[in-house]
This record gives structure tokens, C-alpha cells and sequence, in this order.
């Protein structure tokens, strides 16, 4: 499975856009890249997903270059209630599509 | 429709007790999992499934089993516990791949276990 890489930790002011990046260098031809959000003492919650190029819903937009080396997901205008810890997650279709947790990012937003 | 239903919610077990963390599901999902999370971590596999009478090991498999009698319920069985095993444990399901890949899985709520 490939191994993602994403910061610790970012800190961001309400009404800003924030953008966490994840780097996953050895992603397979049939790998999927998901991102999720956890607050503290619940279950992870699914925000997107997508294979390549650009993905958007109502919450999130997910960028992926063309080499699909890496992911960035994007949250407009964040608020206080955004604040949690965000994972990047490589699915490999060909393992049966594992979802394997690294570390996350751990965003603060402030007032 | 309940998503994912895990019990009990808290739990206290002495070294060498074993014990069973309920699991159920009332979407015909396909696949289920199991995760713990120790303090300031991030989530580890422990086993999953990905249908009825089919499992396969996580992560962190050692002092775990599993089993996946029907397609709503994934119990999972602490052997004889240790401090180590001293965690939240969150089980999680999704519906199978279909036509491409569907990584949007559900949570339950958690089990905080401690081992004393």
C-alpha cells in the first residue's frame, strides 16, 4: 500500500481557505485517494474521494496532479467547527481496497 | 437505520479477562473493519472483512480475533487482555467496490476500553 505523508499540524483563521497536501509517492495505476475528518472522541466521517484531476462536492474540493504523486485537499471558508484532524488515505482496489490511517493533519482554526 | 451500531460503549476489563466488542450494520454493506486508537494517534487495522466467512488479518492483528457469521455483525474477541489493549476501538463498514472504488465507510461511535 502506498505510504501518504501529510503535516502535523496547520493553524488557519476562520473565513480562509485551507489547503492540506498529501504527498503519496508510490500510488498505484488502480489506487484510489480518500480524505477524512475526525473531531475528538468520534468516528471518522468520509469528506472525498477521487482517482484524478479535480473533485468537488458540498464540502470539499480534492486536487490531483496528473502524476497523482500527491493530493490537496481544500476547505473554503473554514469556521471554528472545521477544527479536527484530517486524513489522507490511499485505497488500493487491488488489496481489497484496505483503508489504512496514517498519522493526519491536526487543523486549529481560530477566531 | 441505525448506521453502525457498537456496544458496549465503555468497558474496564482486568489483565487476562477476555471479552467481546459488538459490531452491527443495517446497510448490507459488504465490508467491515475494525480500528483501535490509542491517544494522540491515528487509526489502526486490526482485521476486516470484506463479505460473509471472510476475513483477513489488519495492522495489528495479535490478540485479536474476528469472525463474520452473516453480513450485519463483526464481533470482535479479546483472547486474554493486556494494558496494552487499552484503546478506543471504532468498527467501521461500506458497500463493496462495485463498478470502481467506493472508500466512503461508516463509523460507530466507539468503545473505550481499559485494561487494568
Amino acid at each position: 500500500l502506498a505510504k501518504t505523508t501529510q503535516p502535523i499540524s496547520m493553524d488557519s483563521y476562520e473565513g480562509q481557505e485551507v489547503n492540506i497536501t498529501c504527498s503519496h509517492n508510490n500510488i498505484a495505476t488502480n489506487d484510489y485517494i480518500t480524505w477524512y475528518q475526525q473531531f475528538p472522541s468520534q468516528g471518522p466521517r468520509f469528506i472525498i474521494q477521487g482517482y484524478k484531476t479535480k473533485v468537488t462536492n458540498e464540502v470539499a474540493s480534492l486536487f490531483i496532479p496528473a502524476d497523482r504523486k500527491s493530493s490537496t485537499l481544500s476547505l473554503p471558508r473554514v469556521s471554528l467547527s472545521d477544527t479536527a484532524v484530517y486524513y489522507c488515505l490511499v485505497a488500493s482496489y487491488n488489496q481489497g481496497g484496505k483503508l489504512i490511517f496514517g498519522q493526519g493533519t491536526e487543523l486549529s482554526v481560530k477566531p | 437505520n441505525a448506521g453502525v451500531t457498537q456496544t458496549p460503549k465503555f468497558q474496564v476489563l482486568k489483565t487476562g479477562q477476555s471479552m467481546t466488542l459488538q459490531c452491527a450494520q443495517d446497510m448490507n454493506h459488504e465490508y467491515m473493519s475494525w480500528y483501535r486508537q490509542d491517544p494522540g494517534m491515528g487509526l489502526r487495522l486490526i482485521h476486516y472483512s470484506v463479505g460473509a466467512g471472510i476475513t483477513d488479518q489488519g495492522e495489528v492483528p495479535n490478540g485479536y480475533n474476528v469472525s463474520r457469521s452473516t453480513t450485519e455483525d463483526f464481533p470482535l474477541r479479546l483472547l486474554s487482555a493486556a494494558p496494552s489493549q487499552t484503546s478506543v476501538y471504532f468498527c467501521a463498514s461500506r458497500s463493496g467496490p462495485g463498478t470502481g472504488m467506493n472508500t466512503e465507510a461508516f463509523f460507530g461511535q466507539g468503545t473505550r476500553l481499559t485494561v487494568v
